[in-house]
């Protein structure tokens, strides 16, 4: 059983502050790793797809960085909104097929 | 386009009946995925396809089968529903390997 392991598994911040979460995974056997942002009724969309060790990525507020030797990847979200709260799952990718292995993710609620 | 394509939304099923979950794209994607949901736990791998004709089993296939006759279309057949599989189910498709993944609405399926 691959482990992929997120924290904290939830988090409430006050609107405009930033804050960031963990993604922990096998430094062996890396291809990808994947972020997506899962609204309450919704699917999962994606953020960021990382596949390089020191690779950083940004997409407005959001940014994520990774890193394969020691196998963790952080995403970052600057002055939060209301509108930012979801469930931020991270996924690893070993075989180059996509064949993802989910963490549980983390939840953000942002108070307004 | 339409996107990632899932039927039923909903569905009730007795202990031992059969179904099949309908996944379409229309995006003429490689890889398509069958994924479930349950409660605290992450997204967890069913099946997947990397192309016509090709499949393969994922972290969770078993009591499931699947097909890939056309690039389109990647139906998930249920053939003895057991209360185990009550679940979300997500289809997602992606073009090619470290690509995001795009996801279907899901379907929720009660065995009951």
């Amino acid at each position: 059983i691959l482990n992929v392991e997120q924290s904290p598994q939830s988090l409430h911040v006050q609107e405009g502050d930033s804050t960031n979460f963990t993604c922990s995974f096998p430094s062996s056997n890396f291809y990808a790793l994947h972020w997506y942002r899962w609204e309450t009724a919704k699917s999962p969309e994606a953020l960021f797809v990382m596949t390089l060790n020191g690779d950083e990525k940004k997409k407005g507020r959001i940014s994520a960085t990774l890193n394969t030797k020691e196998g963790y990847s952080y995403l970052y979200i600057k002055g939060s909104q209301p509108e930012d709260s979801a469930t931020y799952l991270c996924a690893l990718d070993q075989t180059g097929a996509n064949n993802l292995f989910f963490g549980t993710g983390t939840r953000l609620t942002v108070i307004p | 386009n339409a996107g990632v394509t899932q039927t039923p939304k909903f569905r009730i099923l007795k202990i031992g009946q059969s179904m099949t979950l309908q996944c379409a794209q229309d995006m003429n994607h490689n890889y398509m995925y069958w994924y479930r949901q349950d409660p605290g736990m992450g997204l967890k791998l069913i099946y997947y396809s990397v192309g016509a004709g090709i499949t393969d089993k994922g972290e969770v296939p078993n009591g499931y089968n699947v097909s890939r006759s056309t690039t389109e279309d990647f139906p998930l057949r249920l053939e003895l529903a057991a209360p185990s599989q009550t679940s979300v189910y997500f289809c997602a498709s992606s073009k090619r390997s470290t690509e995001k993944l795009f996801f279907g609405s899901g379907t929720q399926l009660s065995v009951l």
